[in-house]
């Protein structure tokens, strides 16, 4: 499978504690960004890459939140300090970053459990 | 403040027939407009893409329009299958002032297809 892969699928975990999701994306893709998902609404924008370089953060995206694409592969999206509200899906997806009219290419997500 | 808005109620049609759905949206002036597909628990799927400067856009039983003056885009299923059953998202940029390939989503509408 050469799609954009996520790791975890779900995640559960206590209020307080850090958790980590890891995305792979396409492998010739230069952009990645990442969204959340809340039962019944749209994706949120929260940040995304071209290549190892994050240039753009969504004000949702909290000081308890952050990504990184070392060597502008996989990327990381750590939230620190869980909070029940973070409970979500959190997408990855990847494009191949020569245009700005370019569809997504998006993982199956994690589901983040806050109890 | 920029809006976009999908019906959020279910639609439901009998099989065969055509499925029409809404997206409207405030204070933005998109480059193109996409539409997504998403089935419970997957990420989202790219079905079409129209730019501002096309008026329809077609691919197999799916039609889209985008019409720029009264901020709106229509999609179409015709002869509806109950495959076809699944929340559909549309998704903008920002306009001229984005270069990022970012895309605002709405919330989607769920479509389902009775046999």
């Amino acid at each position: 499978d050469t799609g954009v892969s996520q790791d975890p699928r779900h995640k559960i975990t206590k209020r307080g504690q850090n958790v980590t999701f890891r995305c792979d994306p396409i492998s010739e893709h230069n952009r990645l960004y990442w969204y959340r998902q809340t039962l019944g609404q749209g994706p949120e924008f929260l940040t995304y890459f071209q290549n190892e370089a994050q240039l753009e953060k969504s004000r949702l995206l909290s000081d308890r939140f952050s990504a990184e694409r070392p060597k502008g592969s996989f990327s990381t999206l750590e939230i620190q300090r869980t909070e029940q509200g973070d409970s979500a899906m959190y997408l990855c997806a990847s494009s191949l970053g020569r245009a700005f009219n370019e569809k997504l290419f998006f993982g199956s997500g994690t589901q983040l459990s806050v109890l | 403040s920029q809006k976009i808005e999908q019906n959020s109620e279910a639609l439901n049609i009998q099989e065969g027939k055509t499925a029409t759905l809404t997206c409207n949206y405030t204070n933005y002036s998109p480059a193109y407009l996409q539409w997504y597909r998403q089935d419970p628990g997957r990420g989202p799927v790219f079905l079409l893409l129209i730019r501002e400067n096309e008026k329809e856009k077609r691919k197999e039983r799916l039609k889209v329009t985008f019409d720029t003056t009264l901020k709106q885009s229509l999609f179409h299923i015709t002869a509806s299958q109950p495959a076809d059953s699944a929340t559909y998202l549309c998704a903008l940029d920002l306009g001229v002032s984005s270069n990022t390939g970012k895309l605002i989503f709405g919330q989607g509408t769920t479509l389902q297809v009775k046999p």
